[in-house]
C-alpha cells in the first residue's frame, strides 16, 4: 500500500495567520493517465470529511480560495493563507493513484 | 441536490451481524462509484472498498477484504456494509461516500456516518 506521512500531527494557529500542512506518500502518485491524485478533506469537529481539493491544487464548489494545493511526485502541500475560527479541524490528505486509496494520518489544526 | 443518508447509531454483540445502508439521492446513482471509509473512535479514515452500482461490480482494501460485504441495488438506490459476525474492534464510525466522475480524485459527497458499537 502507498503510504501517507502528513505533517506536523498538530497545527496551532494564530487567528488570521497562515499554516501549511505536509503530505510526503512512499511512491509516486502519476497514475498512468497523466494525473495526479492526491486529494485533501476537512474534518470538523462532529462533522463528516469534506473534500477541498483534488488532483493536488483543484478546489472544490464552494472552497475559500484562501485554500491552495501544490505539490508533485511525492512532496504535497496545503496551505491556508489566513486561518479562521472555522477552519479548525482535522485535515487529510488521500491518495487516489494505486489502489487501495490511502490517507494520511491526519493534521489537527486548532487556534492558538 | 446530491445527497447520501445513511442508517442511524448500531449496537450489537460480539458474533452478531449487521446491515448498514447508504441512500444515495440527486445524480444517476449508477453511474458513480460509492464508497465506505471506517473512522475507528478518535483514529483516522481508511477507504475499506468501493463498488459500481452500475454492475454491483466491488473492489475491497486487502486490509477489510473477507471482513466485510459491500453490496448495491440500484433500484432502490441504495449501497450497503454488512459484516457476517462482529467484532468489539469493528466498533467504528463508518460512512458511505460518492466518488467523483474521475474516481481517484476521491470521494465529493459523504454521508453523515453510522456509528456502530459492538459490546457484550
Amino acid at each position: 500500500d502507498v503510504v501517507m506521512t502528513q505533517s506536523p500531527l498538530s497545527l496551532p494557529v494564530t487567528l488570521g495567520q497562515p499554516a501549511s500542512i505536509s503530505c510526503r506518500s512512499s511512491q509516486g502518485l502519476v497514475y498512468s493517465d497523466g494525473n495526479t491524485y492526491l486529494s485533501w478533506f476537512q474534518q470538523r469537529p462532529g462533522q463528516s470529511p469534506r473534500r477541498l481539493l483534488y488532483r493536488v491544487s483543484n478546489r472544490d464548489s464552494g472552497v475559500p480560495d484562501r485554500f491552495s494545493g501544490s505539490g508533485s511526485g511525492t512532496d504535497f502541500t496545503l496551505k491556508i493563507s489566513t486561518v479562521q475560527a472555522e477552519d479548525v479541524g482535522v485535515y487529510y490528505c488521500m491518495q487516489g493513484s494505486q489502489w487501495p486509496w490511502t490517507f494520511g494520518q491526519g493534521t489537527k489544526v486548532e487556534i492558538k | 441536490e446530491v445527497q447520501l443518508v445513511q442508517t442511524g447509531v448500531e449496537v450489537k454483540k460480539p458474533g452478531e451481524s449487521l446491515n448498514i445502508s447508504c441512500k444515495s439521492s440527486g445524480y444517476s446513482f449508477s453511474n458513480y462509484w460509492i464508497g465506505w471509509v471506517r473512522q475507528a473512535p478518535g483514529k483516522g479514515l481508511e477507504c475499506m472498498g468501493i463498488i459500481y452500482p452500475g454492475d454491483s461490480d466491488p473492489r475491497y482494501s486487502p486490509s477489510f477484504e473477507g471482513q466485510v460485504t459491500i453490496s448495491s441495488d440500484k433500484s432502490i438506490t441504495t449501497a450497503y456494509l454488512q459484516w457476517n459476525s462482529l467484532k468489539a474492534s469493528d466498533s467504528a464510525m463508518y460512512y458511505c461516500a460518492r466518488l467523483s466522475a474521475a474516481p481517484g480524485e476521491g470521494f465529493d459527497y459523504w454521508g453523515q456516518g453510522t456509528l456502530v458499537t459492538v459490546s457484550s
